[in-house]
């Protein structure tokens, strides 16, 4: 069964800490892995991760992909209050698109 | 109204009743999907189409019905509905990578 793990659950910072989020799969084929943020309403796509080592970065958010450990890191530095939702990384295991998700990280910032 | 749309945006049904959640696109994208959100479980795939009038499983299908008759709607449907399906329930419409999420709809089941 495809899993994915997300750690932490949740957390709180204070604004202009630096944030990293973890993600962890076992899938039985890995296509690409892919970060949601979701505030009070519908997730929207932050990035999607295909090869391992190379980071992709949006602003003050990055992430990386390690194939051979199956593992995501997303970080987030010198954080706001507007940085505050719940981050949720996918698995896409099959083509077509399905997405395995795991469980959310929830993300408080604090002013 | 461009994007993806969902409705109702809140429901409340009684055990056994039969609901359906409508779903609209208007980007002509051609894989749509139905997720379930529960806290501490993330989202869970219900239901996706690949393309009109093909439909398929996801993790979570049973008590669910869906057709797509139509390249820009995707209703689903709960048969009977149960307790355990009170959720927030979410559309999607796919520009690969991308999911293009809609509002939700939170359904509970008395």
């Amino acid at each position: 069964e495809d899993k994915v793990v997300q750690s932490p659950l949740s957390l709180v910072v204070h604004e202009g800490d630096t944030v990293t989020l973890n993600c962890s799969y076992e899938v039985t084929n890995f296509r690409s892995l892919l970060w949601y943020k979701q505030e009070k309403k519908a997730p929207t796509f932050l990035f999607m991760l295909t090869s391992s080592g190379i980071e992709k970065k949006s602003g003050r958010l990055s992430s990386i992909l390690d194939k051979k450990e199956l593992f995501s890191i997303l970080n987030i530095t010198a954080t706001q209050t507007g940085d505050s939702a719940v981050y949720l990384c996918a698995v896409e295991a099959e083509y077509g698109n399905k997405l395995v998700f795991g469980a959310g990280t929830i993300l408080r910032v604090k002013s | 109204d461009a994007g993806i749309t969902q409705s109702p945006r809140y429901k409340i049904t009684e055990t056994g009743r039969q609901v359906t959640l409508m779903c609209h696109q208007t980007w002509s994208h051609s894989y749509m999907f139905w997720y379930r959100q529960d806290l501490g479980h993330g989202l869970r795939l219900i239901y996706y189409s690949a393309a009109a009038d093909i439909t398929d499983k996801g993790e979570v299908p049973d008590g669910y019905v869906v057709s797509r008759s139509k390249t820009e709607n995707f209703p689903l449907t709960l048969e009977s509905a149960t307790r355990s399906q009170t959720s927030v329930y979410f559309c999607a419409s796919s520009d690969y990578p991308e999911q293009y999420f809609g509002p939700g709809t939170r359904l509970t089941v008395t």
